[in-house]
C-alpha cells in the first residue's frame, strides 16, 4: 500500500520560498498509471488543488499559482517537491500530497499533511 | 476553470436521518469525487466517477448524478459521518473543490 509523507519547514517568512517535499513508499512514481499532486488548505477553509507531476516529469499548475509554483521530481523518482515563491500571510495552510489515478481519476491516497506558517 | 456549488454549507442531522448534499457544476462531468473530512483528519475518499464507492467505504454512503448536478446521500446517518463533505472533479484542469458542506450530528 502506498504512503505519502510530506516534510519541510513549518516556518516561512513573507516574500522568500516556500519548499516542501513528499516521499513516497509502497509505490513507485516511475511506474506511471498517477499524477502526484499539491493540495492545500488554509485554517478553517476548504481544499484547494495546485498543481501535479506525472513520472515523465510534466506538470500542470492552478492558474491562480501559475507565476509562483514549481513542482518536481527528485532524480531518484522516490520524491517530488513543491516550490512557492514570494509567500506571504495567505499561504498560510496545511499543505497535502496526494496520488491521483490517472484511469479512475480518483484521489486513492493522501499525505498526512504539513502545517506551514507564513509570519516574521 | 469548472466552478463547484455545494449545498447545503452546512447541515445539523440526527443519527439515523437521511442526508442529501448536492454539488452543481458549472460545466458537463464526469469524474466527480466526494470526500469526507472529520475535523484535523486527512480527507477520505467515499465516492468516485459520481456514483462508485471506493473500497472500505460504508454502504451507507451512496452517490449518484450525472452533467452538471450530482447528489451523496447517506442512507442512515452514524455518528462517525460528522465532518466537512466535498466535492470535487478531476475532468479538467484545473481541478477543483466544492466550497464543502459541515454536517453536525
Amino acid at each position: 500500500q502506498v504512503q505519502l509523507q510530506e516534510s519541510g519547514p513549518g516556518l516561512a517568512k513573507p516574500s522568500q520560498t516556500l519548499s516542501l517535499t513528499c516521499s513516497v513508499s509502497g509505490g513507485s512514481i516511475s511506474a506511471g498509471g498517477y499524477y502526484w499532486n499539491w493540495i492545500r488548505q488554509r485554517p478553517g477553509m476548504g481544499l484547494e488543488w495546485m498543481g501535479l507531476i506525472y513520472y515523465t516529469g510534466s506538470t500542470d499548475y492552478s492558474p491562480s499559482l501559475q507565476s509562483r509554483i514549481t513542482i518536481s521530481l527528485d532524480n531518484s523518482k522516490t520524491q517530488f517537491s513543491l516550490r512557492l515563491r514570494s509567500v506571504t500571510a495567505a499561504d498560510t495552510a496545511m499543505y497535502y500530497c496526494a496520488r491521483l489515478h490517472t484511469y479512475s481519476r480518483r484521489i486513492d491516497s493522501w499525505g498526512q499533511g504539513t502545517l506551514v506558517t507564513v509570519s516574521s | 476553470d469548472i466552478q463547484m456549488t455545494q449545498s447545503p454549507s452546512s447541515q445539523s442531522a440526527s443519527v439515523g436521518d437521511r442526508v442529501t448534499i448536492t454539488c452543481q457544476t458549472s460545466q458537463d462531468i464526469k469524474y466527480l469525487s466526494w470526500f469526507q473530512q472529520r475535523p484535523g483528519k486527512v480527507p477520505k475518499l467515499l465516492i468516485f466517477g459520481a456514483s462508485n464507492l471506493e473500497s472500505g467505504v460504508p454502504s451507507r454512503f451512496s452517490g449518484s448524478g450525472s452533467g452538471t448536478e450530482f447528489t451523496l446521500i447517506i442512507s442512515s446517518l452514524q455518528p462517525a459521518d460528522f465532518g466537512t463533505y466535498y466535492c470535487q472533479q478531476s475532468d479538467s484542469l484545473p481541478y477543483t473543490f466544492g466550497q464543502g458542506t459541515t454536517l453536525d450530528i
